[in-house]
């Protein structure tokens, strides 16, 4: 069973590109969240989704960021027109149900340059 | 909006000695996890606590809920080389959006 698979790995976006992060969950999970960790700090909550839905966005900047979980396919964290402030690791996280064990994937580096 | 605390921010500690994070919520937790966290890692679920004054056990990790489930503690018994990392605490009251803690960095002196 493999683990939570985020990819890619590294991005490195230019100023006013968009930035396209994948998260697959583990088998048999419907519950994805995305967090976002700056060096040297904790995770911050950025958006929980179950499939097809949005549960819970209260942390993610309203412009230029959304994310989706379709019933087919990975979940997406998608950042358009990016920013230096962008810059950050993101990690996904899913659980087969709500309030339980949450496994991480290993994120994925954002660089703005 | 819930705000979770934690203390110390960072400890050095010599391999032997014994390791404590305390973490601090805002508000009553419904439940709270803790994660340790490697340099350049990912976060790993160690454990989950869902009653007041909960106390578990994981060999020489001895995780504790408070009576009033708005405070929770991690304690390392004899610290190894390999305890490094980052410990958070992650708590929700009860919307399963966990909020996380501020995390403790422990470096441990061989």
């Amino acid at each position: 069973n493999a683990g939570v698979m985020q990819n890619p790995r590294h991005l490195v976006r230019r100023r006013g590109q968009e930035a396209r992060l994948r998260c697959s969950p583990m088998k048999g999970h419907s519950h994805v969240y995305w967090y976002r960790q700056l060096p040297e700090e904790g995770l911050k909550f950025m958006v929980y989704l179950q499939k097809e839905n949005i549960i819970d966005e209260s942390g993610m900047p309203k412009e230029r960021f959304s994310a989706e979980f379709p019933k087919e396919g990975p979940s997406i964290l998608r950042i358009q027109q990016v920013v230096r402030g962008d810059s950050a690791a993101y990690f996904c996280a899913s659980s087969r149900m709500g309030g339980t064990e949450a496994f991480f994937g290993q994120g994925t580096r954002l660089t703005v340059v | 909006g819930q705000q979770v605390m934690q203390i110390p921010q960072y400890q050095h500690v010599q391999e032997g000695e014994d390791f404590t994070t305390y973490c601090n919520s805002s508000t009553t937790l419904s439940n709270i996890q803790w994660y340790k966290q490697r340099p350049g890692g990912h976060p790993v679920f160690l454990i989950q606590l869902v009653k007041s004054g909960e106390v578990k056990k994981q060999k020489r990790l001895t995780f504790q809920f408070g009576e009033a489930k708005k405070n929770s503690s991690l304690h390392i018994t004899a610290t190894q080389t390999t305890d490094v990392g980052t410990y958070f605490c992650a708590g929700t009251s009860g919307t399963y959006k966990y909020i996380f803690g501020t995390g403790t960095r422990l470096k441990v002196l061989a």
